[in-house]
């Protein structure tokens, strides 16, 4: 039983595509993130969300946006895919402050 | 702000040698200091976390850290390397309270282990 789970594991698309990553915990946590790592493995944060407020990374272009339907779940929808979107998204969750829990990572690669 | 510096992007020790990955931070408040280990292809696994109270912390797999105030490190150490510890390994920072800020990661070090 998966603590945090990703899907799709690998997603490929053209330029101008949508699409989206569905993550979902079932930790009980009420926070949940999403984090991007490059090709450098640098992991930077881009949203975090819980059921009062969605925090975003002033970086994130506004291509991307976070879609929560419920506390268990925060998936992450890109318009308009870019050939530098091209990177392994993280989804994580965590309880207060405690430590974050993270997926096992979707890799995009836009074409 | 708050910030992450990993000295060395790579480290390579022989199997069975100390393993010593430093960790800077940077924090205008105290911080909550974690280290991850990311294996290939895989998501982020939590080695330990630094919040309060000792500042020797002991982590998963021999794992520790010391958290020093003066000189704003958090450096892992392992005594003897095994080949299965091979991995990326990343120091993060956030602040108490600021769990929805999500964490600040190093760039990380490449941990190589030779036979």
């Amino acid at each position: 039983d998966t603590a945090v789970s990703q899907t799709p594991k690998y997603l490929v698309t053209q330029m101008g595509n949508d699409k989206s990553i569905k993550c979902e915990q079932n930790l009980g946590h009420d926070t949940m993130y999403w984090y991007k790592q490059d090709s450098k493995k640098f992991l930077k944060i881009m949203f975090s969300y819980n059921n009062k407020e969605l925090i975003i990374n002033e970086t994130v272009p506004n291509r991307f946006s976070p879609k929560s339907p419920d506390k268990a779940h925060l998936n992450l929808h890109i318009n308009s895919l870019e050939l530098g979107d091209s990177a392994v998204y993280f989804c994580a969750s965590s309880q207060d402050d405690n430590e974050q829990f993270f997926g096992p990572g979707t890799r995009l690669t836009v074409l | 702000a708050q910030s992450v510096t990993q000295l060395g992007s790579h480290v390579s020790v022989s199997e069975g040698a100390l393993v010593l990955l430093r960790c800077n931070y940077s924090s205008s408040v105290p911080p909550y200091l974690f280290w991850y280990v990311q294996y290939p292809n895989q998501g982020l696994q939590l080695l330990l976390k630094y919040t309060t109270g000792a500042t020797l912390v002991k982590g998963i797999n021999g794992f520790e850290a010391e958290f020093k105030k003066s000189e704003t490190s958090f450096h892992l150490t392992k005594p003897s390397a095994h080949m299965s510890d091979a991995a990326e390994y990343f120091c993060a920072v956030r602040y108490s309270g600021g769990g929805a800020d999500g964490l600040t990661f190093g760039k990380g070090t490449h941990l190589i282990i030779q036979p």
